[in-house]
């Protein structure tokens, strides 16, 4: 079993829609989750990330954990077309020599006007 | 520079050639990474370093080498260049526990 799981899509949605990303892991020394934006031929980009179980809202992006279930998810409420990108979780044990990120492999949206 | 660069930001070689992809920030972050990815394999991390004179192999590091002479340079070098190596390459830095990309080098081998 990887490390962390993540359903490459791709995941088409109309504009204005809610849209739900999700990654699953199976390391429960993980305390760090992150969530990246890739547009096409470009550098990801950090979106955000939580530490530990929990909720984080930044303006239209919401992050959850649930470190019960080593699940995570990221929701984008009212999709914009600019929102088009891959999406990529994330995950690290911690700063320092354990600052290395797992990644999982990145979920296409395609969000349509 | 804003950031961190990369060049070339795209290269043809050929199979058996010497290739040094080079990375550069000016954040003074201490942590820099190689990463490459591949279609349907993600994001895999070849080399990390965490500070100027120290290096450590990631996941996929045959093949590659990397020094880190200084805080702002991580060289990424491919002694002898395999098709299997065509891939996209991405230099990162870490600020606490936030990673920062460059914009990539796109490299093909023939």
């Amino acid at each position: 079993q990887k490390e962390v799981e993540q359903d490459p899509g791709p995941l088409s949605v109309p504009e204005g829609a809610i849209v739900s990303l999700n990654c699953t892991y199976s390391n429960s020394a993980f305390q760090y989750f992150m969530w990246y934006r890739q547009y096409s031929r470009k550098g990801p980009e950090l979106l955000m990330y939580t530490y530990s179980s929990g909720n984080k809202e930044d303006g239209r992006f919401t992050a959850q954990v649930d470190k019960s279930s080593k699940y995570i998810s990221l929701f984008i409420r009212d999709s914009q077309p600019s929102d088009s990108a891959t999406y990529l979780c994330a995950m690290t044990r911690g700063g320092g020599s354990q600052g290395n990120l797992i990644f999982g492999k990145g979920t296409k949206l395609s969000v349509k006007p | 520079i804003a950031g961190i660069t990369q060049a070339p930001t795209s290269q043809i070689l050929a199979a058996g050639r010497r290739m040094t992809l080079r990375c550069t920030q000016d954040m003074r972050h201490n942590a820099m990474y190689w990463y490459r990815q591949d279609l349907g394999l993600g994001l895999r991390l070849i080399h990390y370093s965490n500070t100027a004179g120290t290096t450590g192999k990631g996941e996929v590091p045959d093949g590659y080498s990397v020094s880190r002479a200084n805080t702002d340079d991580f060289p990424l070098t491919l002694a002898s260049a395999v098709p299997s190596q065509t891939s996209v390459y991405f230099c990162a830095t870490r600020r606490g526990v936030e990673q920062f990309f460059g914009p990539g080098t796109r490299l093909t081998v023939l």
